[in-house]
């Protein structure tokens, strides 16, 4: 069965400092591959999503991604944090050609201070 | 175009009381889904729907009820409310065609209590 892992619970960064949150997927072929963020008290909203193609995708926000098959990663980045980055980030994943089930990771609560 | 809206906002349930929570999507999805949202697990599926007039459990059914009702509508039901369904639930909805279009659209959230 698929798998997501986001090893990082809880990230605390300076605003201003970068920004890495790491995914891991386990699945026998390259899924879709999706990264959303949660603010407090509302819906996820989808940040970037890779399908196929160049393995650095950009997003909303200022946010990219990079899909690393060999290390079976899709690790979100941003180069300058802002304040109102603060909020929840899951990675998820949905096989390629199945549409139906999408399988989210458990999430990682980033703190920015000033 | 609202995208995806989900009634009530928020829920107080005594143990053993039912509700429906409502759904729709105005995007003319195919597929729609119903998630639980607990702290330190993610989001899991409860119910989906690939097309009007299907439905399929997902990872965590037990206790839930679900009715696709036409295309734009999706309704979650507990009949027998539990502490254990304390939770935040998400509805989303997506176009069946795959690919680029492989996106889910996520409605506000229902936040519920169960005492």
């Amino acid at each position: 069965a698929q798998s997501v892992t986001q090893p990082d619970i809880h990230i605390t960064v300076s605003e201003g400092a970068s920004l890495e949150l790491r995914c891991n997927y386990s699945y026998g072929a390259t899924p879709y591959l999706f990264w959303y963020v949660q603010s407090p008290g509302q819906g996820l909203q989808l940040l970037l999503k890779y399908f196929s193609g160049d393995t650095l995708v950009q997003g909303i926000k200022g946010f990219e991604a990079e899909f690393k098959r060999s290390q079976s990663s899709f690790n979100l980045r941003k180069p300058s944090v802002h304040w109102s980055d603060a909020a929840e980030y899951f990675c998820a994943v949905v096989p390629s050609g199945g549409y139906q089930k999408v399988t989210f990771g458990t999430g990682t609560k980033l703190q920015v201070i000033p | 175009n609202a995208g995806v809206t989900q009634t009530p906002k928020f829920q107080v349930l005594k143990t053993g009381q039912s509700m429906t929570l409502q759904c729709a999507q105005d995007m003319n999805h195919n597929s729609m889904y119903w998630y639980r949202q607990d702290p330190g697990m993610g989001l899991r599926l409860i119910y989906y729907s690939a097309s009007e007039g299907t439905t399929d459990k997902g990872e965590v059914p037990n206790g839930y009820n679900v009715s696709r009702l036409n295309k734009r509508e999706f309704s979650l039901r507990l009949e027998s409310a539990a502490p254990s369904q304390t939770s935040v639930y998400f509805c989303a909805s997506k176009d069946v065609a795959g690919g680029s279009t492989d996106t889910q659209y996520f409605g506000p959230g229902t936040r519920l209590t169960v005492l």
